[in-house]
């Protein structure tokens, strides 16, 4: 089963609007990731916010996290054109999982000049 | 700049080939890792590995076989390609406890 599952699955907004991913996962996580994939290239590392961290931000980005309702947000402000990409949640579950991440199946946004 | 490199971004091969992916990182990571990416199914773990010679299966090892003969490359190996392992083909490394470091993917066509 998916461990980090993303909503909404697609998001169209304008330039200069904010974006928000939601991302929800099932089991207890060490720390949580964000990626962003351009189209058919290789996934990016965006954010790692720990398990005991509540909200983190680099940039236009701003990641928030909630253990006690397993669930993460990632907020883009002042989007660009250029942030038009798929973007993924994953979970790294740490010495249980062997280290290994789980990715949900992203969320793809639109960012319209 | 740290690299992930993936030795191809196209491939196209003959069903009962056998296809190598190779996979090389300049990091020094010892975690290495094998994703197929489709569409509707997300990245799907193939095989990771945590160290030179040692692997692991993932979600999907079925059809695929790995090498890890030295710390920097990572190699995937599909046995015998079949048509359902056309797919996009992602090589990540890890440094504990940070994130991946991708490659620019593989994209596979058996035909």
């Amino acid at each position: 089963s998916q461990q980090g599952e993303e909503d909404p699955q697609a998001l169209s907004i304008q330039e200069g609007e904010n974006a928000t991913m939601n991302c929800s996962y099932k089991t207890s996580i060490n720390n949580l990731q964000w990626y962003r994939q351009n189209s058919g290239r290789g996934l990016v590392h965006l954010i790692l916010i720990r398990s005991n961290e509540r909200e983190k931000h680099s940039g236009r980005l701003r990641v928030t996290l909630d253990t006690s309702k397993k669930s993460s947000s990632l907020l883009i402000t002042a989007s660009r054109a250029a942030d038009t990409a798929s973007y993924f949640c994953a979970t790294d579950a740490g010495r249980a999982s062997g280290s290994r991440l789980t990715f949900g199946e992203g969320t793809q946004l639109t960012v319209n000049p | 700049d740290v690299k992930v490199t993936q030795s191809s971004r196209y491939l196209v091969k003959r069903t009962g080939e056998k296809v190598f992916l190779e996979c090389v990182q300049d990091m020094d990571h010892e975690n290495m890792f094998w994703y197929r990416q489709d569409p509707g199914l997300g990245l799907r773990l193939i095989y990771f590995s945590y160290d030179v010679k040692m692997k692991e299966k993932g979600d999907i090892p079925e059809g695929y076989s790995v090498s890890r003969e030295k710390k920097e490359r990572f190699s995937l190996i599909l046995e015998s390609a079949s048509t359902n392992q056309t797919s996009m083909y992602l090589c990540a490394s890890r440094g504990h406890p940070g994130g991946y470091t991708f490659g620019s993917g593989t994209r596979l066509t058996v035909v």
